[in-house]
């Protein structure tokens, strides 16, 4: 049973342009969100995180929005750069600092 | 100087051997993490420990003990390897206590069991 989901494995976005990576989730008790960013043969590092009170958080290029009533967040990342190039994964907890994963969306940014 | 260390970064084993991986963190955190990243690129959580207490056991098989000799180390010890224990191990530490602690990952051992 997959609490966390990424329902696009993988996005292809030109530089300059808008990413948008999307997460969908299940249990109604997660108030927390964060989202990793992971390069190839290195662990994920964090990016990003929000909670349940707030439906925006931002940070330079990157803006996390949740929408609670649709148990959805979405990572916008403007502008699009190649270094951003990786693996982004979702991650939620609820009462405890335990994180559930996405499965990750592979973002690709080409020139 | 690296922050979560994880030794090896990778192990080729036969099926039945043990084997033991390592962890270290020097960001003076109370609460490491042991996840597995399968086939499937699914990050699951496996153990979390506080302050050298277990904290986390997510229905792993006993096969599976992690060992925290003081907090700064998390060392995961697996038994008669089999091979669906292939896959990719991370460790992670946080400040811990509760949620919203960010958690600060290992650069992963890739395991292959043969």
């Amino acid at each position: 049973d997959q609490q966390v989901k990424q329902n696009s494995p993988s996005l292809s976005v030109q530089e300059g342009r808008i990413s948008i990576l999307n997460c969908d989730y299940t249990n109604s008790m997660f108030d927390y969100f964060l989202w990793y960013k992971k390069y190839p043969a290195e662990g994920p590092t964090f990016l990003i995180s929000i909670s349940s009170i707030k439906d925006k958080n931002e940070d330079g290029r990157f803006t996390v929005f949740l929408n609670k009533s649709a148990k959805h967040l979405s990572l916008h990342i403007v502008p699009s750069q190649p270094g951003d190039s990786a693996v982004y994964f979702c991650a939620a907890s609820g009462s405890t600092d335990k994180l559930i994963f996405g499965t990750g969306t592979r973002l690709q940014v080409f020139p | 100087d690296t922050a979560v260390s994880q030794t090896p970064k990778y192990l080729v084993t036969q099926m039945g051997n043990d084997k033991s991986i390592k962890c270290e963190q020097n960001l003076g955190h109370d609460t490491m993490y042991w996840y597995k990243q399968d086939s499937k690129k699914f990050l699951k959580i496996m153990f979390s420990y506080n302050n050298k207490e277990l904290i986390i056991n997510e229905t792993v098989p006993n096969r599976f003990s992690p060992k925290s000799p003081d907090k700064a180390h998390l060392n995961l010890h697996i038994n008669s390897l089999e091979l669906g224990d292939s896959a990719v191990y991370f460790c992670a530490s946080s400040r811990g206590g509760s949620r919203g602690n960010i958690q600060y990952f290992g650069a992963g051992t890739r395991l292959s069991v043969l």
